[in-house]
């Protein structure tokens, strides 16, 4: 069965700190990657994702992931971040069932 | 386009009450999609349907849950008998690929049962 496991699930920076937000999943086929934000009080959005081609995926407001398929892994990067990223943050893969399935989620709190 | 619509994006009801959930997905969209927000079990899938029809309702916790799809802007998830446990948020996502390409969702809503 398909899985995800987000390795961190709540992380405390500094602004102007570098965040990087470990997701790894269990599927050995094709896979469709996701990372999605929910900011306090508001819906998911997603952030950023990938389908195929270059492993480095730019996403909105800076964030960037990194699809390594040997580690099975597609980590969330943003070298500053700002006291508007607090939010929780879901890494989500789609196999072949068509489904989503989600990891647990990591808060992020930045603190001015 | 307005996003995907759910109504009420509030509700508390008694143990035993039915509750019904709606949800207007985005024109257009062919996959429906109904998730449930926890603390303990995170975002969990219940149901989804392509092209009104529901494809995969494993998530579905038991038989007090049900879900329908009358047409292919109206989605509704009802609950009866409401019990505690089921106080949770509740999303609705749509997407335009079958299958589930991007998924957008809407506000949800936080359901409360005492």
């Amino acid at each position: 069965a398909q899985s995800v496991s987000q390795h961190n699930h709540h992380v405390i920076l500094s602004e102007a700190a570098s965040l990087e937000l470990g997701c790894n999943y269990s599927y050995g086929g094709t896979v469709n990657l996701f990372w999605y934000v929910q900011y306090p009080g508001q819906h998911l959005q997603l952030l950023l994702k990938y389908f195929s081609g270059d492993p480095l995926v730019k996403g909105i407001k800076g964030f960037e992931a990194e699809f390594i398929k040997s580690k099975f892994s597609f980590n969330l990067r943003k070298p500053s971040v700002q006291w508007s990223d607090t939010a929780e943050y879901f890494c989500a893969v789609k196999g072949n069932t068509g489904k989503l399935i989600f990891g647990q989620g990591t808060t992020l709190q930045v603190k001015p | 386009d307005a996003g995907v619509i759910q109504s009420p994006r509030h509700e508390v009801t008694e143990m035993g009450q039915e509750v019904t959930l709606r949800c207007k997905p985005i024109s257009g969209h062919n996959s429906l999609f109904w998730y449930r927000q926890t603390m303990m079990r995170g975002l969990e899938l219940l149901i989804y349907f392509n092209n009104n029809v529901p494809i995969d309702d494993s998530g579905m916790p038991e038989d007090r849950f049900s879900a329908k799809m009358p047409n292919a802007s109206f989605s509704t998830l009802k609950i009866q008998p409401s019990e505690p446990r089921d106080s949770a948020v509740y999303f609705c996502a749509s997407s335009l690929v079958q299958g589930g390409d991007t998924q957008y969702f809407g506000p949800g809503t936080r359901l409360t049962v005492l």
